[in-house]
């Protein structure tokens, strides 16, 4: 069965370094979101892109966070530096309908992030 | 800021039905779904309410009202294996956003 793919499942690192995660998401999937999740809230989305392209950012803190879809396939989500308010589980989710049609969504396992 | 309502926690007896509401903001609204998420585990999909109506899955049914803004999940002969994290999380202007989640227990 397809998935998305995430990489690390943990990542630990000090604040001020730079920490980078990856997600290849379910094959033929155009729309991939990236999510942040804090223990105990829900899902708060940082990015959406569409193909290669960035259709929503506004929640994403763009003095230290990037992401980049270079090929349309797969993503890397990057911040620098890290602080300690980062540590979370950021999740990719991708699917494969515009929107406005459904809003099922597939999500990988996640990255726990700690910041120390 | 989070648009969406639904209660934090909710509390139930295994074998009975338990209801969790949502209600949503209006403003590029066009749809409505819900999510399951267990402990450490990814969200996973449930259901979509584009239209008014019931849509039934099994044990799991969901539910939209769009003049009321409204809809609910309504899980049936509930299991221990259904004590979970349940979101709704709505389609609006080209985007899926959450909730801040429903905690459900379930007691044996």
């Amino acid at each position: 069965e397809a998935e998305v793919a995430q990489s690390p499942r943990y990542k630990i690192t000090e604040k001020s370094q730079a920490v980078a995660f990856w997600c290849d998401p379910i094959s033929g999937h155009a729309t991939l979101y990236w999510y942040r999740q804090i223990l105990g809230q829900g899902p708060e989305l940082l990015v959406q892109f569409q193909d290669e392209s960035v259709v929503d950012d506004s929640q994403l803190p763009k003095d230290r966070f990037s992401a980049e879809r270079l090929k349309g396939v797969d993503s890397t989500l990057k911040i620098q530096p890290a602080e300690l308010g980062d540590s979370a589980m950021y999740l990719c989710a991708s699917s494969a309908v515009r929107q406005g049609l459904n809003t099922e969504a597939f999500f990988g396992q996640g990255t726990r992030l700690t910041v120390v | 800021g989070q648009s969406l309502e639904q209660p934090s926690e909710v509390t139930a007896v295994e074998g009975a039905i338990v209801q969790i509401n949502c209600t949503y903001q209006t403003s590029g609204f066009y749809g409505l779904s819900w999510y399951q998420q267990h402990d450490g585990g990814a969200p996973t999909f449930l259901s979509y309410n584009a239209l008014d109506g019931l849509e039934e899955t099994g044990r799991f049914s969901s539910f939209l009202s769009r003049s009321d803004s409204y809809g609910y999940l309504l899980l049936q002969e509930l299991q221990m294996k259904d004590s979970a994290s349940y979101f709704c999380a709505e389609g609006r202007d080209d985007k899926i956003i959450f909730g801040k989640g429903t905690r459900l227990h379930i007691l044996p």
